[in-house]
């Protein structure tokens, strides 16, 4: 059935290392979405992309790049910019009917 | 800048009472809300999503309203069950040209057997 999925489910990076958090979706959505949750704060947009080939910066887009090949697709890199990359990692994509998000199971960073 | 605020931040209730998760928004010009639920650990599950247009929705236990002049919604939820324990959070959709909600910080919940 239609959904999004997040892997892997936990991830261990070391210092200096890029990493690729993969998300892929069959709902047929074109907005995908990566946001960051830490601990007592709210969801931050890292990156948007409203459409294959294009995308935008989102709040706290500094330390991570993306990219969108496929409609499928959005998958992000947290590269060794990115300082305290420790958090949880969620995907989404937007609905084309009545425009709700829908939230795939998200990626546990953890740096070692 | 549209904010978002959901308070109390954290709620202990015993089993079987009525309890409302309050959500404000300083901006009135949104195209939707949407409430979600989130267990520890996992993604977020969409609950209700309630157009601009509409004042509720209902779905089972749960109802969820919304008064946009006012910038507010509540998320009522009838005969509470341990199982609801989990953090709520609502989103708004601006009107403003782009297609990203703003979160609030969520609501945790816990219900006692």
């Amino acid at each position: 059935d239609g959904g999004i999925t997040q892997s892997p489910k936990y991830l261990f990076r070391k210092e200096g290392q890029n990493v690729t958090l993969s998300c892929e979706q069959n709902l047929n959505h074109d907005a995908m979405y990566w946001y960051r949750q830490d601990p007592g704060q709210g969801l931050r947009l890292i990156y948007y992309s409203q459409i294959v080939n294009d995308f935008q910066k989102g709040d706290i887009a500094e330390g991570y790049s993306v990219s969108r090949e496929k409609k499928e697709s959005f998958p992000l890199t947290v590269t060794s910019a990115q300082k305290n990359p420790t958090a949880f990692y969620l995907c989404a994509t937007l609905g084309t009917v009545n425009y709700g998000y829908t939230f795939g199971s998200g990626t546990r960073l953890t740096v070692v | 800048k549209q904010e978002v605020t959901q308070i109390p931040a954290a709620l202990s209730v015993p089993e079987g009472e009525n309890l409302v998760l309050n959500c404000s928004f300083t901006d009135s010009a949104i195209y939707n809300l949407q409430w979600f639920r989130q267990d520890p650990g996992k993604g977020l599950t969409s609950l209700l999503l309630i157009q601009s247009s509409q004042r509720e929705q209902t779905s089972g236990r749960l109802n969820a309203s919304l008064d946009k002049s006012s910038g507010r919604s509540t998320l009522y939820i009838a005969a509470s069950q341990p199982g609801d324990s989990a953090t709520y959070l609502c989103a708004v959709r601006p009107v403003s040209g782009t297609y990203k909600y703003i979160f609030g910080t969520g609501t945790r919940l816990k219900v006692l057997a």
